[in-house]
């Protein structure tokens, strides 16, 4: 079954980069997706990658994905304070089409100190 | 372009008691997906809805139901509340058949059990 994890606190200036792991033990082709949660508020999708895939980058956002040690990491460049939630790693294998649910790991607190 | 909406924002409710939480997908989707995120932890999923039937069910009891009306939009039920029952709500929408599946958040319904 699957299983995501990730460290669950992360702190660093602002202005500096930030990165944030999770590994993931699905062995199937997966999609796999970071969300970020501030404050009592819902979760924002902010990339995802496939598991074909080493690396992609969407401004100041930069996914890599080892797939030999099941191992995602997401980078923030140039972090700033409104940066500061809690980020979600979540995976959802494709299996045959039949599987629809995300699993997510327990969160990252992300703090960016200025 | 309106995002995912969910009714209402806070509820509290007493052992025992049922309730209903609602929601509307983001225009264009015709998926619903539930989840229930307990303080502290990344969300759980519960079930999916897709043309007005449940296609996948997480590892919940039977007092969780739902229902998915012709317009798309859906209804999470709990009967029998519980003191566990208390955590924030997530509705997310999709539009299968996209590739990726992408699930897009709502902001959530905090539900207080006393």
């Amino acid at each position: 079954g699957e299983d995501v994890e990730q460290s669950l606190f992360l702190s660093v200036r602002e202005g500096d980069s930030s990165v944030i792991n999770c590994t993931y033990t699905d062995s199937s082709s997966t999609y796999l997706y970071w969300y970020k949660q501030e404050p009592g508020a819902g979760l924002q999708l902010l990339t995802y990658i496939f598991s074909n895939m080493d690396m992609k980058q969407d401004q100041r956002l930069t996914v890599l994905l080892n797939k030999k040690d099941k191992h995602l990491s997401l980078r923030i460049a140039d972090t700033q304070t409104g940066d500061s939630a809690i980020y979600f790693c979540a995976e959802r294998p494709v299996s045959g089409g039949s599987n629809y649910k995300l699993t997510f790991g327990k969160g990252t607190l992300l703090t960016v100190n200025p | 372009d309106a995002g995912v909406t969910q009714s209402p924002t806070h509820l509290i409710k007493t052992r025992g008691q049922q309730v209903t939480l609602r929601c509307s997908p983001k225009s264009g989707h015709d998926t619903v997906s539930w989840y229930q995120q307990a303080l502290g932890q990344g969300p759980q999923f519960i079930f999916q809805y897709y043309e007005e039937e449940e296609r996948q069910r997480g590892n919940f009891p039977d007092r969780f139901s739902g229902h998915q009306f012709p317009n798309y939009s859906s209804e999470l039920n709990v009967n029998a509340l519980l003191l566990g029952d208390s955590a924030l709500y997530l509705c997310a929408s999709s539009l299968p058949g996209q590739g990726t599946d992408t699930q897009y958040f709502g902001p959530g319904t905090r539900l207080t059990v006393l």
